[in-house]
Parts: structure tokens; C-alpha cells; sequence
């Protein structure tokens, strides 16, 4: 596997359930993101990871959930989610935050749909 | 504050002609700027990126911009678009964060 991989790509759970969305990289990167994307909005930035420790949460419900236990994995952990968090979920990498190589890697995605 | 605008959400072009895909920035310092296409059902992929050397940045699949800081742009183009140049394309500005524009889809008629 070479990049910046996603599991599952299609996700489909109801309000009541517990999922989680996985990714890794194999970039030998340091930071890495979780983005949603939905229809007709602008990419929202979700947490930043650097060397493991969560360094922004931008105003995320608690119903979303991450966790870095290392560099190369990243979890969203999904609980009581809501029909609008129906969305692409993103996941990126980058080399980390402070070496200025700025550009960020990304995944395929998670199609989520809540019902 | 930071913020990045691309300028029409949607661009149609037929085969074979100029594609430019508009983004304006604002930046109280120096920006970093970055073009990112998204194919459907896939991730974003980094076209290109601006980072304070040569003005006209040159990324894959034919495309480049130029960055004009009288004009706080930087417009993407590509001389010739193909059919597989459709997709959404989003126009990034790096501060403490990646700040994208709301996208550009790019449809290219035969």
C-alpha cells in the first residue's frame, strides 16, 4: 500500500450505532488531519494530529471521536450520529507542522451516510 | 483575516480549449497556495503549489498558475483541456491551517 489509505470507503449506520473510520499512511509523515467534506460546502477542518498529540479541534461534537496511537494510524470514532453528519470524510497527512513542507496527502475517503 | 475565494462554482470548456479556473487569496503574510483536484469519489490530489520562489509554478497533467500579489490571484490554467481534466477543483491557502475555497467543477464538453 503506498499513500494515504482509508477504511471502509462506504459506510452506512444508523443514529444509534458505533462505528469507526480508519486511516493510514505510509509517507513516513508526522501530522495528519480529519476533514469533512459536504455537498456544496467548503472543506471543514475537523482535528490535527502532530507526533501523535492532538494539536486542534475545531469545534467538533463530541459524537465524533479521534485517535492517534501512532503517526501512521488515525481513527474517527462514530457515536449517536446525526442525519447531517452525512458527509465524505477525509483523512490527510503531511510531513508535520513546523518542517515547511506544507502540502498535505490524501485519502480516498469514507462515503458516510447516516439513516 | 485569511481567506481564499475562487470565483464560479462551476466552468464548462470545450475539448481542446484554454481552461482557467479562478481563486483570489487574502493573507497578512506571505501565502502559500496550493491548487487541488478531486476526481469522483476520490480523494483531493495536489496539482501544484506556490510557496515564494518562481511566480509561475508548473504542477502534473499540463496545468500551472501564476501568482500576482498586486492582484491577490492565483489563477489556474491549462493551455488545451481534456475530457479527463473534469473534476472539482479547489484552490488551498496555507496559514497555521489549510484554508480551501468553496471549489471550481470543471465540466469539459467533446
Amino acid at each position: 500500500e503506498t499513500g494515504v489509505t482509508q477504511t471502509p470507503r462506504h459506510l452506512v449506520m444508523g443514529m444509534t450505532n458505533k462505528k469507526s473510520l480508519k486511516c493510514e499512511q505510509h509517507l513516513g509523515h508526522n501530522a495528519m488531519y480529519w476533514y469533512k467534506q459536504s455537498a456544496k460546502k467548503p472543506l471543514e477542518l475537523m482535528f490535527v494530529y502532530n507526533f501523535k498529540e492532538q494539536t486542534e479541534n475545531n469545534s467538533v461534537p463530541s459524537r465524533f471521536s479521534p485517535e492517534c496511537p501512532n503517526s501512521s494510524h488515525l481513527f474517527l470514532h462514530l457515536h449517536t450520529l446525526q442525519p447531517e453528519d452525512s458527509a465524505l470524510y477525509l483523512c490527510a497527512s503531511s510531513q508535520d507542522l513546523t518542517s515547511g513542507s506544507y502540502e498535505q496527502y490524501f485519502g480516498p475517503g469514507t462515503r458516510l451516510t447516516v439513516t | 483575516a485569511q481567506s481564499v475565494t475562487q470565483l464560479g462554482s462551476h466552468v464548462s470548456v470545450s475539448e481542446g480549449a484554454l481552461v482557467l479556473l479562478r481563486c483570489n487569496y487574502s493573507s497578512s503574510v506571505p501565502p502559500y497556495l496550493f491548487w487541488y483536484v478531486q476526481y469522483p469519489n476520490q480523494g483531493l490530489q495536489l496539482l501544484l503549489k506556490y510557496t515564494s520562489a518562481a511566480t509561475l509554478v508548473k504542477g502534473i497533467n499540463g496545468f500551472e498558475a501564476e501568482f500576482k500579489k498586486s492582484e491577490t490571484s492565483f489563477h489556474l490554467t491549462k493551455p488545451s483541456a481534456h475530457m479527463s481534466d473534469a473534476a472539482e477543483y479547489f484552490c488551498a491557502l496555507k496559514t497555521r491551517k489549510l484554508i480551501f475555497g468553496q471549489g471550481t467543477e470543471l465540466s469539459v464538453k467533446p
